[in-house]
């Protein structure tokens, strides 16, 4: 079973800031990661497939980047509506399809 | 506009039997594979099941194989996760997903809104 390991586990900023997120794999997965983005009471949402490639209607300031074992999420200017828990998730070694426990983004 | 909506939870002894359903439209159900993720109380999110498009093929978690059953009836547009000996740690809100792929583990692109299921006595 690949296990996906978020840092940091909370990430504490402020509006504006940029934000950058990781997400490392326990073995090579290729391009095959995504992020979503969960806000409280909420459903996930899809914000990066294939490592770099933005979802529909996701806004530019979010991108991804990264293959093999290490990749990165970053929000290059944190609106107020970002602050929300992340999840990466790998479809690469499957099954099982892995998340990652989740980084926090919390108002600093 | 896609939408998903997912029904069937509540609470349920140990040992026991739910039924979760998942009412899609907005796409051509029978192009997509679909998946269950849930999400026990304060937790991260653990996927469940997956069921491709394409030929029915079926995926489970070790933690559900042998207990839980995901189907899809496409003349209804409905996905199904049938679940039998419940435990404890069953309980969490379980989400729909439409997958952004006809075969199996493609990004979820889709989520509805999920349902919870709690196993208690």
């Amino acid at each position: 079973e690949v296990v996906l390991t978020q840092s940091p586990a909370t990430l504490s900023l402020s509006p504006g800031e940029r934000a950058t997120l990781s997400c490392r794999a326990s073995e090579n997965v290729n391009k095959y990661l995504a992020w979503y983005q969960q806000k409280p009471g909420q459903a996930p949402r899809l914000l990066i497939y294939d490592a770099s490639n933005r979802a529909t209607g996701i806004p530019a300031r979010f991108s991804g980047s990264g293959s093999g074992t290490d990749f990165t999420l970053t929000i290059s200017s944190l609106e107020p509506e970002d602050f929300a828990v992340y999840y990466c998730q790998q479809r690469s070694n499957w099954p099982p399809i892995t998340f990652g426990q989740g980084t926090r983004l919390e108002i600093k | 506009e896609v939408q998903l909506v997912e029904s069937g939870g509540g609470l349920v002894q140990p040992g026991g039997s739910l039924r979760l359903s998942c009412a899609a439209s907005g796409f051509t159900f029978s192009n997509y594979a679909m998946t269950w993720v849930r999400q026990a109380p304060g937790k991260g999110l653990e996927w469940v099941s997956d069921i491709s498009g394409s030929d029915d093929g079926t995926y489970y978690a070790d933690s559900v194989k042998g207990r839980f059953t995901i189907s899809r009836d496409t003349s209804k547009n409905t996905l199904y996760l049938q679940m039998n000996s419940l435990r404890a740690e069953d309980t969490a809100v379980y989400y729909c997903a439409k997958e952004s792929g006809e075969v199996a583990a493609y990004p979820s692109d889709n989520w509805g809104q999920g349902t919870l299921v709690t196993v208690s006595s």
